[in-house]
């Protein structure tokens, strides 16, 4: 079984601070690993993902995760945080392979202050 | 490239009413996914097509949910009865065979009084 655990429901930061949005997994079998960001009324739009190969990640929109294996954990990282990324980020497990089933975590909502 | 198409993006009905939910994927992608989200929780998967085959449905509560995707394209979720728990967002993802990544489209909102 795979499950993810996301830490805390919300987070606030001031326009141009860092970013950090924690996520940890647990798995059985080898994962793969996504971030997913869903605006007010939107469905999901995929920010990255982590397929077994290079463990630095790198996404849209400036944002970027690592995936330490001896730790568990995929957290999300954006250097300087832009009012437009006020969104609500989902981090996701599934079992490597294709078309695998998604598990969520609960989601983190992020506030950007001016 | 068109994205995934869901409608209606909002329903609101009476428990014990029957809604049903329609899907379009994007062209040429042979897995389809449906998710329940409920309000201040992730997406939770129902059902997942591969072409028009079943390859998972162990969560879809098969007492009053049920799915089709006839030709392999288009997909309907349906539910009836509606129970007031049933309130969430439905949302629909498509991939491409031999892919990971999923794309999804808006959702539709229901709502049951």
């Amino acid at each position: 079984a795979q499950s993810v655990t996301q830490l805390g429901s919300h987070v606030s930061v001031s326009e141009g601070a860092l970013v950090l949005l924690r996520c940890n997994y647990s798995s059985s079998v080898p994962p793969y690993l996504f971030w997913y960001v869903q605006y007010p009324n939107q469905g999901l739009q995929l920010l990255l993902k982590y397929t077994s190969a290079a463990t630095l990640v790198k996404g849209i929109n400036g944002f970027e995760a690592e995936f330490k294996k001896s730790e568990t954990s995929f957290h999300l990282t954006k250097p300087s945080a832009h009012m437009s990324d006020a969104a609500e980020y989902f981090c996701a497990v599934s079992p490597t392979g294709a078309n695998s089933k998604l598990t969520f975590g609960k989601g983190i909502t992020l506030s950007v202050r001016p | 490239e068109a994205g995934v198409a869901q409608s209606p993006r909002y329903k609101i009905i009476e428990k014990r009413q029957s809604v049903a939910f329609w899907c379009n994927p994007i062209s040429g992608h042979a897995t389809l996914y449906w998710y329940q989200q409920i309000l201040g929780q992730g997406p939770k998967l129902l059902i997942q097509f591969q072409n028009n085959g079943v390859v998972d449905d162990s969560q879809l509560p098969k007492d009053r949910f049920s799915a089709e995707r006839l030709k392999g394209v288009d997909s309907t979720l349906k539910i009836q009865p509606a129970k007031l728990e049933d309130s969430a967002v439905y949302l629909c993802a498509s991939s491409l065979a031999g892919a990971e990544t999923q794309y999804f489209g808006p959702g539709t909102r229901l709502l049951v009084l």
